[in-house]
């Protein structure tokens, strides 16, 4: 059973350019959450989805950053005209947790480091 | 919302000596506690977790204790051993969504 995996691995952007980050969440999980690490500090969460719903936005910058999940394929982070201080650790968490459960065990892919020049 | 203070931000120790880490947190309908440990450029990585029905909860060298009245969980590392050197944070979630709410980390040092 393959675990959470994310890709790029590294990706390298000048600024103002688009950032594209993919994470695939373990076979069986239909939860998938986004959380942000800058350079030497803790997790921020981003974004909580489901297949084809944005259930919690709520810790998404307002400009630039958007998220989906499709029906089919990863899920995607996506950000518009990166800038400097967009650089940082990307990590994707999936989940097996059903609708109400207060089971919240989350499952890390091994992120993207996003540089922007 | 919830707010988790984690504590001390570093920690050094000698091997085979004992490690504890502390975190408090605020939203008293919690119910699960995880502790992850993330070193340098990898994934964090689930290592104990805690549901709010149980004060304490082992893995071998590691085990985790839940204060619900003070709000506060623990993890205590014994025998500690230089490859547990890492970052290790603490979460709780908020909300009905299950988002992880992370404290800001401790770096755990283990000098053989």
């Amino acid at each position: 059973n393959a675990g959470v995996m994310q890709n790029p691995r590294h990706l390298v952007r000048r600024r103002g350019q688009e950032a594209r980050l993919r994470c695939s969440p373990m076979k069986g999980h239909s939860h998938v959450y986004w959380y942000r690490q800058l350079p030497e500090e803790g997790l921020k969460f981003m974004v909580y989805l489901q297949k084809e719903n944005i259930i919690d936005e709520s810790g998404m910058p307002k400009e630039r950053f958007s998220a989906e999940f499709p029906k089919e394929g990863p899920s995607i982070l996506r950000i518009q005209q990166v800038v400097r201080g967009d650089s940082a650790a990307y990590f994707c968490a999936s989940s097996p947790r059903t609708s109400g459960s207060s089971y919240n065990e989350q499952f890390f892919g091994p992120g993207t480091r996003l540089t922007v020049l | 919302g919830e707010n988790v203070e984690q504590h001390p931000s570093t920690l050094s120790v000698q091997e085979g000596d004992s490690a504890v880490i502390k975190c408090t947190y605020s939203d008293s309908a919690s119910n699960y506690f995880p502790w992850y440990k993330q070193e340098l450029g990898k994934r964090p990585q689930l290592i104990i977790d805690i549901r709010s029905n149980v004060g304490e909860k082992k893995d071998q060298r590691i085990a985790v204790t839940l204060n619900k009245t003070a709000k506060h969980f623990s993890l205590h590392i014994t025998e500690t051993q230089p490859e547990d050197s890492a970052v290790y944070f603490c979460a709780a979630p908020t909300g009905n969504t299950g988002k992880l709410i992370f404290g800001q980390g401790t770096t755990l040092q283990v000098k053989p």
